[in-house]
This record gives C-alpha cells, sequence and structure tokens, in this order.
C-alpha cells in the first residue's frame, strides 16, 4: 500500500518558524511536492524536491531525505495568511505512465497573533 | 501556469440521481486528474484521463460510477452515478502540462450534497 503521515495539526505564532513532517511509503517515488490549501480553496503548489537536500523558495524551504524516505517543509517569518492546510504529496508514474501524484494526510497550520 | 474553472462550484442532489462535473482549463495540458476530498481530509485520485484514450481509474473507483470524458485538451468532465449519501464531497479538477511536470494545477472543487 501507499502511506504518506504528516502531523495533524500544528499551531504558532507570528513570526516564528514551524516545521511540518511527511514520511512517506510508496511504491514508486519521484518526487515530493507540497502544497497548501487555505479553507474553501482550491490546493496551490508551493515545492518540490526531486533530490535529496533543501530547495528554497522565499519564506518557504523543503528537504527531502530519499534514503529515510521522509521530508520536510520549513516556514519562516510566519503570517497570519499562512494558516491553511499544507499537504505532501509523492509523485508516482501510474498506469498510464505518466505522473500522478498521491496526497499525505495534511497537517492544519495555524497561526496566532 | 494554468487556470482552472469547474462547474457548479456546488449542488444538493438526490439519490439515485447523477451530476455531470464540468471542468475547463485556459490552456492546453497533457494530463488532467479527478480527486475527491472528505472535507478537512485529504485528497484521494480518482482516475487520470488523458486526450483520446481512456481514463485510468485507480483502486476503489470503477468506470461505471465515475464516467469520465475528455474530448480534448482543455477540457473534461466527470459524472457521479446513482449518487447515494456517501458521495457527498469535494470534486476536484487538477491538469499538469506534461509528463514531466512536477506542478499540478487544481480547480476550486465541486461541492456536492447527496440527500
Amino acid at each position: 500500500g501507499q502511506s504518506l503521515e504528516q502531523p495533524s495539526e500544528v499551531t504558532a505564532v507570528e513570526g516564528a518558524i514551524v516545521q511540518i513532517n511527511c514520511t512517506y511509503q510508496t511504491s514508486g517515488f519521484y518526487g515530493l511536492s507540497w502544497y497548501q490549501q487555505h479553507d474553501g480553496g482550491a490546493p496551490t503548489f508551493l515545492s518540490y524536491n526531486g533530490l535529496d537536500g533543501l530547495e528554497e523558495t522565499g519564506r518557504f524551504s523543503s528537504f527531502l531525505s530519499r534514503s529515510d524516505s521522509y521530508g520536510y517543509l520549513l516556514l519562516q517569518e510566519l503570517q497570519m495568511k499562512d494558516s491553511a492546510s499544507y499537504f505532501c504529496a509523492v509523485r508516482d508514474i501510474g498506469n498510464t505512465g505518466f505522473q500522478k501524484l498521491v496526497f499525505g494526510t495534511g497537517t492544519r497550520l495555524l497561526v496566532s497573533p | 501556469s494554468a487556470v482552472i474553472s469547474q462547474k457548479p462550484s456546488r449542488d444538493i442532489c438526490q439519490r439515485g440521481t447523477s451530476l455531470t462535473i464540468q471542468c475547463q482549463v485556459d490552456s492546453q495540458v497533457t494530463m488532467m486528474f479527478w480527486y475527491r476530498q472528505q472535507p478537512g481530509q485529504s485528497l484521494t485520485l480518482i482516475a487520470t484521463a488523458n486526450q483520446g484514450s481512456e481514463a485510468t481509474y485507480e483502486s476503489g473507483f470503477v468506470i461505471d460510477k465515475f464516467p469520465i470524458s475528455r474530448p480534448n485538451l482543455t477540457f473534461s468532465t466527470l459524472t457521479v452515478s446513482n449518487m447515494s449519501p456517501e458521495d457527498s464531497s469535494i470534486y476536484l479538477c487538477s491538469a499538469a502540462g506534461d509528463g514531466v511536470s512536477y506542478e499540478q494545477y487544481f480547480g476550486p472543487g465541486t461541492r456536492l450534497t447527496v440527500t
């Protein structure tokens, strides 16, 4: 089977740093992505790691260790607007021969003043 | 990038009926996907729809229940057939540019309630 585990909820205050972890067990692996979803909104792409190491995009960074089947999303200088759900997703190749995403359980981030 | 719209945005349907959800992308895309998401839960892939070929369904989803059309590179439909209350969910359309693209774009979703 396939599983991607995340903490269900994380709380932090404005200006702080928070790390959201993702451990995965999947039949195939072609990279790890992170998506943000505000309540009632569409998921939006944040970052992608195809190789081990750290990727930085503004206040957001993402890390991958393929040997540990582990990744994390790091959010710095938290703002109230960062309150949302965050999903890790493994990029796999489906029966069509094209990519598909398998999503993690999701982490709800609550940022307080 | 791609902007995706879905219609309807929400609907309330009687059990036993069917609903067709439309998904329009503002640019040509190779792959389109349909997901289901219960409020507060993760996204579950229903099927992948490539233009010119039959949709590929994930385990637990069948064509008779969720027929999909993909007539061209910018449009797809998902039908939820013979609905029951268990089908109440948010249905999301998604698209990716090509086989090696790692970014997927999502529509705003269709919130379906079956009574």
